[in-house]
């Protein structure tokens, strides 16, 4: 699986938009790109994930550049509860191994008031 | 009505115990998976099942011994437990390890201790 590079932290204002920059230069065309996030004490969650396409659900946007070598994750209006370690990860989706994946450091988001 | 459960919570041992932690998830999943997330932080997959089949066994000691007695749980069993067992231990279940929607979904994590 490809590495990913992320800042170690970020702080956000609480109503703004939250943009999580990721490096991914190592990419391979069938890894998808995949965001999760762990808030204190808790088990990672899941955001969102994408290929090569921007996706956009409840809860983020994903934007993947076009050579996908890197990606943003947009929370449109972060909330003090959307404080947390936000992960970055590469893995391959159609594999007999597409669950085998290693959380990198991760960026802390901290959204404050 | 929690989908993906582990118990127990917190784990507090003495060296060179064994102990088992359990697993289970009510989404009908096919896969499931243990992962293990150290004092910094870094979260590394250990363990993979499909259908009650090993398909993931990363470089962990042979102490550490999944059981899946059905797709719905899996098991850590550890054996003579180390000071650097200590770790949250999270288990976590997916839809299909061969699909390309591939959303994990995982439990609270267990805090193992050992003294």
């Amino acid at each position: 699986d490809a590495k990913t590079t992320q800042p170690t932290s970020m702080d956000c204002a609480e109503g703004r938009a939250a943009n999580l920059p990721c490096n991914h230069s190592t990419i391979s065309g069938n890894e998808y790109v995949y965001w999760y996030r762990q808030i204190h004490s808790q088990g990672p969650q899941y955001i969102i994930h994408g290929l090569k396409n921007n996706e956009t659900n409840e809860m983020a946007s994903l934007i993947i550049t076009e050579d996908r070598k890197s990606s943003t994750l947009i929370l449109p209006h972060a909330t003090l509860r959307d404080t947390a370690v936000y992960y970055c990860i590469v893995r391959v989706g159609i594999n007999t191994n597409a669950g085998k994946s290693t959380f990198g450091d991760g960026t802390t988001l901290t959204v404050k008031p | 009505d929690t989908a993906v459960s582990q118990t127990p919570k917190y784990l507090v041992t003495q060296m060179g115990n064994d102990k088992s932690i359990k697993c289970e998830q009510n989404l009908g999943h096919d896969t499931m998976y243990w992962y293990k997330q150290d004092s910094k932080k870094f979260l590394k997959i250990m363990f993979s099942y499909n259908n009650k089949e090993l398909i993931i066994n990363e470089t962990v000691p042979n102490r550490f011994s999944p059981k899946s007695p059905d797709k719905a749980h899996l098991n850590l069993h550890i054996n003579s437990l180390e000071l650097g067992d200590s770790a949250v231990y999270f288990c976590a279940s997916s839809q299909d390890p061969v699909s390309s929607y591939n959303e994990q979904f995982f439990g609270p994590g267990t805090r193992l201790t050992v003294l």
